[in-house]
């Protein structure tokens, strides 16, 4: 079975761009969520993604958002870029939509945003 | 607010060696998930080794085990045997099991660099 498969693997933007980040699931997940990795803040969670809802955000500015497809592919948006959006943003899917001890996330290998 | 803490930014280990991570978490919550994540290099984030904390066994798989103490929450890993692929940014994390809407949320840890010396 395929991995979590994010797309691009690095972008470039300047300052005040938008840029949109794709992540296709582990096929028959239905789960996707978000996550920024920085050396300074870490790992934080964005958002997270079930049946094209969202069903958590987290405490981010609505310059980020998101939506999920039909398919569970999930993409995530973030308009009028600072520099200090420069991060590794990671996508995690899993199979269902409620807490289990087996429903653990899958990670995908990461989109490198810099922004100049 | 849960918040999860790693004191150790780096450590290293010669090879063969056994080496404990450490991790702290704060929760009002009486039952949840642990995790420990590995990213190697690569940046691939894979799972180690998940506590469920309503059990009280330690949970093991192959040469890594976990040391689960609830009362402290303290929830450390051990790695025995270390070896060269061993060595990564290492992530202990919490997840809720309150609530639909959360099932998704990990909240990490700031990481431990773990290096193998051969």
């Amino acid at each position: 079975k395929a991995g979590v498969t994010q797309t691009p693997r690095y972008l470039i933007k300047t300052r005040g761009q938008q840029v949109t980040l794709s992540c296709s699931p582990i096929s028959g997940h239905r789960s996707v969520s978000w996550y920024q990795q920085t050396p300074g803040q870490g790992l934080q969670f964005l958002f997270e993604y079930f049946s094209e809802t969202q069903r958590n955000k987290g405490n981010f500015p609505g310059r980020f958002s998101g939506r999920q497809f039909s398919n569970s592919r999930s993409e995530m948006n973030v308009s009028t870029l600072e520099l200090g959006d420069s991060a590794l943003y990671l996508c995690a899917s899993s199979p269902r939509g409620r807490p289990g001890p087996y429903n653990e996330q899958f990670f995908g290998p990461g989109t490198r945003l810099t922004v100049l | 607010a849960q918040t999860v803490t790693q004191s150790q930014p780096e450590m290293s280990v010669q090879e063969a060696e056994t080496v404990t991570l450490s991790c702290t978490y704060d929760t009002s919550e009486s039952d949840y998930y642990l995790f420990w994540y590995k990213q190697p290099p690569s940046r691939q984030m894979i799972l180690v080794i998940r506590q469920e904390a309503y059990k009280q066994q330690n949970a093991t798989e192959n040469r890594f085990s976990v040391n689960f103490q609830k009362a402290a929450k303290s929830f450390s890993l051990k790695i025995s045997d270390s070896q060269l692929g061993d060595a990564a940014m290492y992530f202990c994390a919490y997840r809720t099991i309150y609530g639909s809407s959360n099932t998704g949320k990990l909240i990490f840890g700031q990481g431990t660099t773990l290096q193998v010396k051969p």
